[in-house]
This record gives C-alpha cells, sequence and structure tokens, in this order.
C-alpha cells in the first residue's frame, strides 16, 4: 500500500464547477497535511495546510480531514482555467523529523 | 520563487561526468531539503539537514553525495550517474524542520543523464 495516494486523473471539470481532489494516507499517527499546486514545468506551492479534524476555508479552497479514515480532500469552488495544475496531498508523519510524504498528483483540468 | 534559488536550471551530463547543484534560501530558515521528481512518480524526499547536519538519508546510493555548510547553502554533488536519475531536483527549505512547517521550494534543477 502506498503511503500516501491520490488517483492520478486527469480530473477534468467545467469552469465554473467544484473540483473534489481526494488523498488517503496510511500512517495513522500523521499530524499535518497540506496541499500542493505544481503548474507544469514549475516548483511545488502551498494551497492550503490542515491540522485538525474538519473543514478550513480559504477563498474558493476548501480542505477537509478525516484522520478516522484517514482521508483529506480539497474542494476548489468555482474553478478556473488557471486553476488547471497538478495537485499534490503531503503528509507529514508521525514522527518529529521534517519528513513529508507526498502523493503522486492528481492533474486538474478546468475547461472553458 | 526569489525565496529559494536553485542553479543551473537544466544540466545536461554523460554517466561519467562530476556536477553539483546548488540552493540557497533568503528566508532565514534552518533547515534544508533535496528531493527528486521523475515522470509519473511521487516527490521523493532526498535529504534533510537542519541546522547544517544531516538528519534524514532516505536510502540515496552513494553516487548523490549531499553537502550543507550553513544554514543558507545546500549542495548536491553528482558523480557516474545513471540514465534513470534523470529527474526534476528539488530544494526546500522550512523554518526549523517541524511539522506543521510549510516547506518552501525551489524551482527545481532538470537533470538529464545521456
Amino acid at each position: 500500500q502506498k503511503e500516501v495516494e491520490q488517483n492520478s486523473g486527469p480530473l477534468s471539470v467545467p469552469e465554473g464547477a467544484i473540483a473534489s481532489l481526494n488523498c488517503t494516507y496510511s500512517d495513522r499517527g500523521s499530524q499535518s497535511f497540506f496541499w500542493y499546486r505544481q503548474y507544469s514545468g514549475k516548483s511545488p506551492e502551498l494551497i492550503m495546510s490542515i491540522y485538525s479534524n474538519g473543514d478550513k476555508e480559504d477563498g474558493r479552497f476548501t480542505a477537509q480531514l478525516n484522520k478516522a479514515s484517514q482521508y483529506v480532500s480539497l474542494l476548489i469552488r468555482d474553478s478556473q482555467p488557471s486553476d488547471s495544475a497538478t495537485y499534490l496531498c503531503a503528509v507529514h508523519g508521525s514522527s518529529n523529523t521534517g519528513k513529508l510524504i507526498f502523493g503522486q498528483g492528481t492533474t486538474l483540468q478546468v475547461k472553458p | 520563487e526569489t525565496g529559494v534559488t536553485q542553479t543551473p536550471r537544466h544540466l545536461v551530463m554523460g554517466m561519467t561526468n562530476k556536477k553539483s547543484l546548488k540552493c540557497e534560501q533568503h528566508l532565514g530558515h534552518n533547515a534544508m531539503y533535496w528531493y527528486k521528481q521523475s515522470a509519473k512518480k511521487p516527490l521523493e524526499l532526498m535529504f534533510v539537514y537542519n541546522f547544517k547536519e544531516q538528519t534524514e538519508n532516505n536510502s540515496v546510493p552513494s553516487r548523490f553525495s549531499p553537502e550543507c555548510p550553513n544554514s543558507s547553502h545546500l549542495f548536491l554533488h553528482l558523480h557516474t550517474l545513471q540514465p534513470e536519475d534523470s529527474a526534476l531536483y528539488l530544494c526546500a527549505s522550512t523554518p526549523g524542520g517541524g511539522a506543521l512547517e510549510t516547506q518552501y521550494f525551489g524551482p527545481g534543477t532538470r537533470l538529464l543523464v545521456l
């Protein structure tokens, strides 16, 4: 079983729709969870971080965490073509070192 | 992107060459990281340095040799690489290496080994 699992996609949504990106992780003791966005040929940039169960909203983005189900998701409301990118889920394990485990990433395509 | 810089941005090398990748962060951070990103694979952590000390070596082959002379600079020395080492090499930094900290990535060095 992969430590952090994402559907590689591509996930295609029309402009203005809600895009839902999902991620599961295997380390039940994981402490922190991150969503990074990576445009083609660019480096990852942080979109959201979440540390406790529930929802966290920031503009059009909402991160959802369910530690019991070992599941974290990212919702993008009113999707724009500029949101087209690969979204990387990253999970910090239960040790105290700064070791992030990344998923393979989900490619999102927002069609005008 | 100017917080963490990497040079060169592109590198082509033969299997017998020796080259070095350089990373510099201007954020006042104390932890620095090397990642490898290959096509169709997750981002893989290679090395972690915290206050200039190596705290993580993720079973990386010895043909990759990191060096961290101070908290602002990180190098990755390359020798006798294989074609499968071709990838995007990303440097990142965090304030102190803790679990809740955001990783700030550099633009990466795209490496091609012939």
